[in-house]
């Protein structure tokens, strides 16, 4: 099992463009996240999808969309890059909802915006 | 609201020394508290997760953590540090007002010296 996957690992964007950071996991995982990682910040979750079809707005979603496009993939797309977005992005899943479902993350996409 | 603090930004310690990271919450009830760790390039792993029950709980990489009430602590602890050990290292409460939600520390950043 690969488990938790990210495209890409690194891009840089010019502000204004837009693009779409892909996740999916192979854990047949009913509940998957977006988080972004900024240095001493620690981790703030962007959104989340507790099931196929459904997506929450989580502590900073301004600026990105998401969709979940089947049960493995969950997709974070930024419609217009801002400087303020530059920071590592990591998706992560859990096998159903509650605190006591064990989140894992994937490697990170490492997002730089001029 | 929920909050973590992580006071220490950057530890360094000895191979084969002990090692113990901090970590305070503010949260009303019995907290879910987790640690995770972060190896350079690399995802967030969990360490270790406590729920209830006994307070000293054991984790995985021989990690262990001590929760206590009375001082709205998480400490983690290892009682030798190998090389391999150097990562970052993140404390997270549960948010119980949603379903799954992790609110994270900003980290503690350590560094093992030969």
């Amino acid at each position: 099992n690969a488990g938790v996957t990210q495209t890409p690992k690194f891009q840089v964007l010019k502000t204004g463009q837009s693009m779409t950071l892909q996740c999916a996991q192979d854990m047949n995982h009913n509940s998957m996240y977006w988080y972004r990682q900024d240095p001493g910040m620690g981790l703030r979750l962007i959104y989340y999808s507790a099931s196929e079809g459904t997506t929450d707005k989580g502590e900073v979603p301004n600026g990105y969309n998401v969709s979940r496009l089947n049960k493995r993939e969950f997709s974070l797309r930024l419609e217009s890059a801002a400087p303020s977005q530059t920071s590592v992005y990591f998706c992560a899943s859990s096998s159903g909802q509650g605190l006591q479902e064990t989140q894992y993350f994937g490697p990170g996409t490492r997002l730089l915006v001029l | 609201a929920q909050s973590v603090t992580q006071p220490d930004i950057h530890i360094t310690v000895s191979e084969g020394a002990s090692l113990e990271l901090r970590c305070n919450y503010s949260y009303g009830a019995t907290p879910y508290l987790f640690w995770y760790v972060q190896s350079p390039g690399q995802g967030l792993q969990l360490l270790l997760k406590y729920f209830s029950g006994d307070t000293l709980v054991q984790g995985i990489k021989g990690f262990e953590a001590e929760f206590k009430r009375s001082q709205s602590s998480f400490n983690l602890r290892k009682p030798s540090v190998h090389w391999s050990d150097a990562a970052e290292y993140f404390c997270a409460v549960g948010v119980t007002d949603s379903w799954g939600k992790l609110q994270f520390g900003a980290g503690t950043q350590v560094v093992v010296t030969p």
